[in-house]
């Protein structure tokens, strides 16, 4: 199994440019979420999906749009870039309930807007 | 609002001793609580999970407890190593969420 796995690894953009981070998991997960981790401060949740067709908005989803057209993906999506959202981007997928709240990490992407 | 405190930043410890990371919570009261590694550039890796009924829990080196009345977390590591420097993540949930704290960043010293 791959895992998580997120692309690109790293990204520049322009104030105004849109872009869509790239994640994918092959766990058969249906939690899938996203955060932001900056410098400071915990890992704060953005969006996330308990399954195919639903999402849900998170602590910080201002600026991110993200769907969930199949259990595997789940992209984020920023429609007008801004210095505010230079951050580190993780994806998480897990099981939901039992004893599989275990959150599996991807290696993440680090987004730099100029 | 629920708040997470982890013990100073950045922990050295010599290498062979214990480690031991604090994870204070307040204003709620978290149904499990989970311990992550995370090491420079990577996402965090989950280490263990402790529940509300549970007062201690041990993986190897590693053991954990959780003191509901204290509202709080102790993470030990024994017979330390260079290889455990890492920074490590408090993770309560609660009111239906995880609430990620800011870590400790531990340094092994050999």
């Amino acid at each position: 199994n791959a895992g998580v796995t997120q692309t690109p690894k790293f990204q520049v953009l322009k104030t105004g440019q849109s872009m869509t981070l790239q994640c994918a998991q092959d766990m058969n997960h249906e939690y899938m979420s996203w955060y932001r981790q900056d410098p400071g401060m915990g890992l704060r949740l953005i969006h996330y999906s308990v399954g195919a067709g639903i999402t849900d908005q998170g602590e910080v989803p201002n600026g991110y749009n993200v769907s969930r057209s199949t259990t595997e993906d789940f992209p984020l999506r920023l429609l007008s870039a801004a210095p505010s959202q230079t951050s580190v981007y993780f994806c998480a997928s897990s099981y939901l309930g039992g004893d599989q709240e275990t959150q599996y990490f991807g290696p993440g992407t680090r987004l730099l807007v100029l | 609002s629920q708040k997470i405190e982890q013990n100073s930043e950045a922990l050295n410890i010599q290498e062979g001793k214990t480690a031991t990371l604090t994870c204070n919570y307040t204003n709620y009261s978290p149904a499990y609580l989970q311990w992550y590694r995370q090491d420079p550039g990577r996402g965090p890796v989950f280490l263990l999970l402790i529940r509300e009924n549970e007062k201690e829990k041990r993986k190897e080196r590693l053991k954990v407890t959780f003191d509901t009345t204290l509202k709080q977390s102790l993470f030990h590591i024994t017979a330390s190593q260079p290889a455990d420097s890492a920074t490590y993540l408090c993770v309560p949930f609660g009111n239906e969420k995880l609430t990620f704290g800011t870590g400790t960043r531990l340094t092994i010293i050999p």
